[in-house]
């Protein structure tokens, strides 16, 4: 079952705009992880945030997480070709076991 | 930095065949999954194994069995490979509720 679910679906920006994605979930969560898929290829992971975080950062990634919400957003400042990626969040949930649920993941396309 | 090794990138199987897709991964993480990732539908888990001959099925174990007799290796067999299971299969480990890390991928197709 999924409960990660990113918006949007697809996103096309040129180099050096910023991208945001998001990601919403049902229940509540020990943390929520953002990953990043070259075509063709495993996911590689990029940022864990746990529930009692509100924003992280890491080079140009900035992840925020609304609890209350129950809601998170990755945003890529500065976008660059080589950022062109399907991106997927994961929650694992609280008390819950060891199992992630992962998105449907957000294909973003940089334009030179 | 942890490695998953899946043991091919591409298979190609006949319909009917059995087919092992072997995953090492050498940081002694106890948790390892599978997961079949098809365009549209995202990444779905097929078996879930939580120590040395632990396991519990996915979200879609149908057609599909698993085999975790040491920690650092853990296989996924296809008893009778059917068309409907040529995808991109993901192997991925990690601890507890923390990071997976995944292999690069086997793409099955299965003629």
């Amino acid at each position: 079952s999924q409960q990660g679910e990113e918006d949007p679906q697809a996103l096309s920006i040129q180099e050096g705009e910023n991208a945001t994605m998001n990601c919403s979930y049902k229940t509540s969560i020990n943390n929520l992880q953002w990953y990043r898929q070259n075509s063709g290829r495993g996911l590689v992971h990029l940022i864990l945030i746990r529930s009692n975080e509100r924003e992280k950062h890491s080079g140009r990634l900035r992840v925020t997480l609304d609890t209350s919400k129950k809601s998170s957003s990755l945003l890529i400042t500065a976008s660059r070709a080589a950022d062109t990626a399907s991106y997927f969040c994961a929650t694992f949930t609280s008390g819950g076991s060891y199992i992630p649920t992962f998105g449907r993941g957000t294909s973003l396309i940089v334009h030179p | 930095d942890v490695k998953v090794t899946q043991s091919s990138r591409y298979l190609v199987k006949r319909t009917g065949e059995k087919v092992f897709l072997e995953c090492v991964q050498d940081m002694d993480h106890e948790n390892m999954f599978w997961y079949r990732q098809d365009p549209g539908l995202g990444l779905r888990l097929i078996y879930f194994s939580y120590d040395v001959k632990m396991k519990e099925k996915g979200d879609i174990p149908e057609g599909y069995s698993v085999s975790r007799e040491k920690k650092e290796r853990f296989s996924l067999i296809l008893e009778s490979a059917s068309t409907n299971q040529t995808s991109m299969y993901l192997c991925a480990s990690s601890l507890k509720r923390e990071k997976l890390f995944f292999g690069s991928g086997t793409q099955l197709s299965v003629l």
